[in-house]
């Protein structure tokens, strides 16, 4: 089983700061199938970045990911209010999904 | 409108059977997978498994391995995930999601969950 380590666990910002989170795998893993998404309190999580970089529908541009292999990284550039939540990533293994802890982004 | 659509929240005993559902419309059911996932109360997310409705074929976490049954039924659009005795440590909110597999794949399409609570 791929393990997805996600740092740090908490990430305290404030608006307009630029945010960096990480996600590592225990082993390679293709960026074809590794998704970042988004969860709020109350709320299903959504789909933020597929593909390790390409952003889903309807994500602003401020949101990036980038990565290879099994080190990936979810960018914020200039956080907005509706930004601060809990932020997930997560590979596809042929039999088997995983998702990383999570990290959660909270206003300083 | 593409839309997953959860079976309402739960309360059961322990030892009880449980089947909630997920109804997809919108879109061709039979060409994305229906991936579920469970949160426990103040905890991450976790994969449980799949089911590819075109034809049943499922896929399951091994944390998750004969504890559930995930089924579909593509003549009405309707992903299952059932338990056949529910233990308390079964009460979280569980989601269902579309699941896209392809060159790349993602869940893009997620319902709003099922709460499911397991009291004696």
């Amino acid at each position: 089983e791929i393990v997805l380590t996600q740092s740090p666990g908490t990430l305290s910002l404030s608006p307009g700061e630029r945010a960096t989170l990480s996600c590592r795998a225990s082993q390679s893993v293709s960026s074809s199938y590794l998704a970042w998404y988004q969860q709020k309190p109350g709320q299903a999580p959504r789909l933020l970045i597929y593909g390790a970089s390409s952003r889903a529908t309807g994500i602003p541009d401020r949101f990036s990911g980038s990565g290879s292999g099994t080190d990936f990284t979810l960018t914020i550039s200039r956080l907005e209010p509706e930004d601060f939540a809990v932020y997930y990533c997560q590979q596809y293994g042929s039999s088997r999904d995983t998702f990383g802890q999570g990290t959660k982004l909270e206003i300083k | 409108e593409v839309q997953l659509v959860q079976s309402g929240a739960e309360v059961k005993k322990p030892g009880e059977s449980l089947r909630i559902s997920c109804k997809g419309s919108g879109y061709s059911f039979t060409s994305y997978w229906i991936s579920w996932v469970r949160q426990m109360p103040g905890k991450g997310l976790e994969w449980m498994g799949r089911i590819d409705p075109s034809d049943s074929y499922t896929n399951y976490s091994p944390s998750f391995q004969g504890h559930v049954t995930i089924s579909a039924d593509k003549s009405i659009s309707t992903a299952y995930l059932q338990w056949s005795s529910l233990k308390a440590s079964d009460t979280a909110m569980y989601y269902c999601a579309r699941f896209a597999v392809g060159v790349v794949t993602y869940m893009d399409v997620w319902g709003k969950g099922t709460t499911v609570t397991v009291s004696s």
